[in-house]
């Protein structure tokens, strides 16, 4: 079976710092989603992208970049991290294009930032 | 912002049927009804989805009221492992040639099971 991986699982970094996270999926799906998820709270859309070299801004895309590569790989950076901040981030794929599978999700990278 | 209405939280007794309901007053008519559950330290867990009919799975029975401005997420015979955070979302459906891919989450239904 398929599955998402996402890279690294804990990140901790510094104030300022610009931070990388990977997601990778093998369903071959269409669009990949990023999503930030606060203690407590909803999971809200960063980025999307609905095919290679795709990008579309989601709700929250203030402060990040993210970058379609390649169909299977979907990454986010956050340009300037936070003193503080502390969030999970949740990669998410699925098939679209008159297939209304439902999105599948990663375990989720979680950030510290001191 | 979250086009759903889910109470904040549920208990519910090991054995019991649960029934986790979902308020969705403005959905369109290409809108899907979507359920995940989301356990700590993991991703959101895909649970059943529905447009019209009731769906049902090896995990849930979906009751959609007939004018589809709720549903109605039924869990028979819970589990401690059924403990979660479900999510209602809706989702538009896609064509060959357009629709949005955006999922909108809003805070859930956190389930608590007793033993």
């Amino acid at each position: 079976g398929g599955i998402i991986t996402q890279t690294p699982k804990f990140l901790i970094g510094q104030e300022g710092q610009k931070l990388t996270l990977k997601c990778q999926q093998n369903f071959n799906h269409d669009t990949m989603y990023w999503y930030r998820q606060d203690s407590g709270k909803g999971l809200r859309l960063i980025y999307y992208s609905i095919t290679e070299n795709d990008l579309q801004k989601g709700d929250l895309s203030e402060g990040y970049d993210a970058s379609r590569e390649k169909k299977s790989s979907f990454s986010l950076t956050v340009t300037s991290a936070q003193k503080n901040e502390m969030a999970v981030f949740l990669c998410a794929s699925s098939q679209d294009r008159g297939c209304n599978q439902a999105p599948l999700f990663g375990e989720g990278t979680r950030l510290s930032v001191l | 912002d979250a086009k759903t209405t889910q109470p904040d939280s549920m208990e519910s007794t090991e054995g019991e049927t649960v029934h986790l309901p979902c308020s969705h007053a403005t959905i369109s008519g290409n809108e899907y009804i979507y359920w995940y559950r989301q356990v700590p330290l993991q991703g959101p867990e895909y649970v059943t989805h529905g447009l019209q009919q009731n769906t049902t799975n090896s995990m849930a029975f979906l009751a959609i009221a007939s004018d589809r401005k709720s549903s109605t997420l039924i869990l028979p015979h819970v589990s401690l492992r059924d403990a979660a955070v479900y999510h209602c979302i809706l989702r538009v459906a896609l064509t060959a040639t357009g629709g949005n891919n955006k999922l909108t989450f809003g805070q859930g239904t956190v389930l608590s099971v007793i033993p």
